[in-house]
Order: structure tokens, then sequence, then C-alpha cells
């Protein structure tokens, strides 16, 4: 079963425009992490935030999550054709006995130069 | 360079036979994990490890098998391949099994399509 729901399902942007996506969430979580997939390649860790975090910076990316709501929102700002991915968010269940991250669908971010 | 290492990266298996994903980490991960990619529908884990003798099934576990003995291995073996196993496998790693710490680092991926 997937925990995380990303929305939009697919986001076209021009190049320089900010790019945002949300993922929800079911139950209560210990973390939330966001990864990349470029077309034919392995996920890449963009950035984790933990339950008791609110947001988070990573260069151009920023993270929110509410827990009250069970969303989050990655944020890609000033985006570039290189960004052109597939964006997955991914969630730590809490009380598990062993990590079992899942992720959901994605969103397929395209970037137009 | 370090990371995590899948093979083969393409198969094609018929019906019926069996094959092994290997997939080996370099990194003294504590944490190996193998999931499956179907279009529209995320990844879904296959098996996970979170040492060296300790495997545990995740959510769809049904027609694969694994074995971690050692620390930098953990293959993945379809017994018996089914049309429903073609799909993109990926394998992953993480320094701790703890939560709440270090994201996953992922192979590139093995494509199998079966016939």
């Amino acid at each position: 079963s997937q925990q995380g729901e990303e929305d939009p399902q697919a986001l076209s942007i021009q190049e320089g425009e900010n790019a945002t996506m949300n993922c929800s969430y079911k139950t209560s979580i210990n973390n939330l992490q966001w990864y990349r997939q470029n077309s034919g390649r392995g996920l890449v860790h963009l950035i984790l935030i933990r339950s008791n975090e609110r947001e988070k910076h990573s260069g151009r990316l920023r993270v929110t999550l509410d827990t009250s709501k069970k969303s989050s929102s990655l944020l890609i700002t000033a985006s570039r054709a290189a960004d052109t991915a597939s964006y997955f968010c991914a969630t730590d269940p809490f009380g598990g006995s062993a990590r079992q991250l899942t992720f959901g669908s994605g969103t397929q971010l395209t970037v137009l130069p | 360079n370090a990371g995590v290492t899948q093979t083969p990266k393409f198969q094609v298996l018929k019906t019926g036979q069996s094959m092994t994903l290997q997939c080996a980490q370099d990194m003294n991960h504590e944490y190996m994990s193998w999931y499956r990619q179907d279009p529209g529908m995320g990844l879904r884990l296959i098996h996970y490890s979170v040492g060296a003798g300790i495997t545990d099934q995740g959510e769809v576990p049904n027609g694969y098998n694994v074995s971690r003995s050692t620390t930098e291995d953990f293959p993945l073996r379809l017994l018996s391949a089914a049309p429903s196993q073609t799909s993109v496998y990926f394998c992953a790693s993480s320094y701790t099994a703890a939560t709440s710490l270090y994201g996953y680092t992922f192979g590139s991926g093995t494509r199998l399509t079966v016939v």
C-alpha cells in the first residue's frame, strides 16, 4: 500500500519559474524524504525532514512538513531544464520494527527551456 | 566510485526460469533493501535486511528470496519467473537501520522482462 501520494501527477513549467509538488500521507511518521529520479536512472536522495521539523532548505530546495495535515511540499526555486525528472516523497512510518520506507507514485516535472 | 552496484542492467527471462539479481555496496551500510518499480505504482518494498544474517519481508515478497551473508552483498533471487515480475528492480542501502537519520542510496536498477 502507498503511504505517500504526490500531487500533481505531472507538472510542466518554464525555466526560471518555481515548481511546487505536494505529498500527502496517511499514518504517523518518523520522517519524510524527497527523492529525484531522472529517466532510466536510480533515485537520488534530496532532503530528509524529521517529524519535529516544519521547514528545511537545501540549495534551491525548500521542504515543508505539516504533521497535523499529514502533508509535505517540495518547492524548487528558479527551475532549470536539468531539474526535469520524477520526484517522489517517501515516508518512514512511526513505530515500525525496522526501516520500511514507503514511496508515493511520483510527480513528473518537465522544465521547458 | 563508492555506491550501490546492481547487475545485470537488463535481463530477459522465460516464464519459469530462475535468476539472481546482484547488489553490492561498498559504503559499509548496515541496511539494504530491494524495491520494484512499476508504472503508476511508485516503488514497492520486496525484502530488506538490517545486517548480515538478518532479512525480512516487505510489501510484495512472494516469488522472491534474499540472503545477506556479508555486509556488502544482498542478492535477490527469482525462484520461477512469471510475467507479473516484469519490472524495474532497485537495490537501496542506508548507513543505519535506525529511523530518522539517513536517506537511501540507490543503485541504477535492473530492467527485467519475463516473456
